[in-house]
């Protein structure tokens, strides 16, 4: 079966650096995205990676390893508004997109 | 500048009775999606469109129907809802289908409670 794997929960302190992984099981892989997504609002696009290495956009970054399976999203200078739910998801073969549950993230002052 | 919307944000309905969701969208994108998320659950595709083409998950019980009149937009039919139908129902849209690299966006999401 396919599969995406991400902690429940994360707690970190304004203004701190926080990693969110998440390993992936799909049918073949055509990429990996990250959403961010506010209790009670929907997904909004943060990050896409297809090849190995790390992509930077101002405070977020997004890292792939393909062999591994794994992706994580790095959070810097986090900010109370960073308080969401992260979702890692991968498009398989089909280019079926293969959701994760989220990582809950509490920031704390 | 809503790009995805979605109406109504909150939609309250009686056990069986008929409910409709709609979704628009000013991005002009082929592909319309249909996605139902329980809390702290990924979403879960119900269905898509790729301009009027449609495919239905297999799993995707049949008391949920879905229209397409045009481009810009697309309705989410519950025939008879069930308790386990209250969820978040979000409405996505991508430029097209197949592609690596194609990001899909999402509007505001309906909020469904069944009575």
């Amino acid at each position: 079966g396919q599969n995406i794997d991400q902690p429940t929960e994360m707690t970190a302190t304004e203004g701190a650096i926080v990693q969110i992984n998440c390993t992936y099981q799909t049918s073949g892989f055509n990429g990996l995205f990250w959403y961010q997504q506010h209790a009670g609002e929907a997904p909004t696009f943060l990050s896409y990676n297809v090849l190995d290495g790390l992509e930077e956009k101002g405070r977020f970054s997004s890292f792939l390893s393909r062999s591994k399976g794994y992706s994580y999203l790095l959070l810097k200078e986090l900010q109370m508004k960073d308080s969401a739910s992260y979702l890692c998801a991968a498009y398989d073969s089909n280019y079926q997109l293969i959701w994760g549950a989220g990582t809950k993230l509490i920031i704390k002052p | 500048d809503a790009m995805v919307i979605q109406n109504p944000r909150y939609q309250v309905t009686q056990f069986g009775k008929p409910v409709t969701l709609s979704c628009s969208q000013t991005l002009n994108h082929n592909v319309m999606y249909w996605y139902q998320q329980k809390s702290s659950q990924a979403p879960k595709l119900l269905f898509h469109y790729y301009d009027k083409d449609f495919n239905n998950e297999a799993d995707t019980p049949d008391n949920f129907q879905s229209r397409r009149p045009n481009t810009s937009f697309c309705f989410l039919d519950i025939r008879s809802p069930g308790l386990g139908d209250a969820a978040m129902y979000l409405c996505a849209t991508s430029s097209k289908y197949g592609s690596g690299t194609d990001t899909q966006y999402f509007g505001p999401g309906t909020r469904l409670t069944v009575l």
